[in-house]
């Protein structure tokens, strides 16, 4: 199973709007709305952002919005913020009943 | 308070085995799956395997398939990951994690433990 295709980088100004895709196949991305999105801090643990699509754990901003069409899922900041910055990886379940992550984006914010 | 907190990781010579633990806090144990997911050194995260309730449906990435052996004790709270025949390309920080009940997703993550394998 190769890894879903994410930008390496993504940067943005404090207030900017970014979108982050996740690109996959119709064996993963494209077969369940099992898309997840997990922030990363260097030197920390993932944490969860973005469920089965477009789901919002309690206490995560509602500036964290996520999206999918056909084979590619989005995850879009709005009102970036200093502590936005961090490592994004995506998720999906596969026709495999495995699941597989995406290459990882690394946001920057200017 | 959910609490995951790994142990067991450490260097170990390629074809060796090493036995990873989760124990896990604040949470009916039994009641969730549980996974186990792979960071390689300064790169990205990779799905290793997953485990429901009660054990009765387990899956592997097909890199660790027939090598790696999830399992665990709901009386202890603890998730297990037996690794054998490890290989150089094994090597990274290991964490385990909690699935959303019901949904797919990962709420909690433990701190990771680091697995090196080298000679």
């Amino acid at each position: 199973q190769s890894a879903l295709t994410q930008p390496a980088s993504v940067s943005g100004s404090p207030g900017q709007s970014i979108t982050i895709s996740c690109t996959g196949t119709s064996s993963d991305v494209g077969s369940y709305n099992y898309i997840s999105w997990y922030q990363q801090h260097p030197g920390k643990a993932p944490k969860l952002m973005i469920y089965e699509v477009s789901n919002r754990p309690s206490g995560v901003p509602d500036r964290f919005s996520g999206s999918k069409s056909g084979n590619t899922a989005s995850l879009t900041i709005t009102g970036l913020q200093a502590e936005d910055e961090a490592d994004y990886y995506c998720r999906s379940y596969t026709t495999s009943s495995t699941f597989v992550f995406g290459t990882g984006t690394k946001v920057t914010v200017l | 308070e959910v609490q995951l907190v790994e142990s067991g990781g450490g260097l170990v010579q390629p074809g060796g085995s090493l036995r990873l633990s989760c124990t896990a806090s604040g949470f009916t144990f039994g009641d969730y799956w549980m996974h186990w997911i792979r960071q390689d050194p300064g790169k990205g995260l990779v799905w290793v395997s997953r485990i429901n309730g009660d054990g009765s449906r387990i899956s592997y990435a097909d890199s660790v398939k027939g090598r790696f052996t999830i399992s665990r004790d709901n009386a202890k709270n603890t998730l297990y990951l037996q690794m054998n025949s490890l290989r150089a390309e094994d090597t990274g920080v290991y964490y385990c994690a909690r699935g959303i009940r019901g949904r797919y997703g990962n709420d909690y993550w433990g701190q990771g433990t680091l697995v090196t394998v080298s000679s």
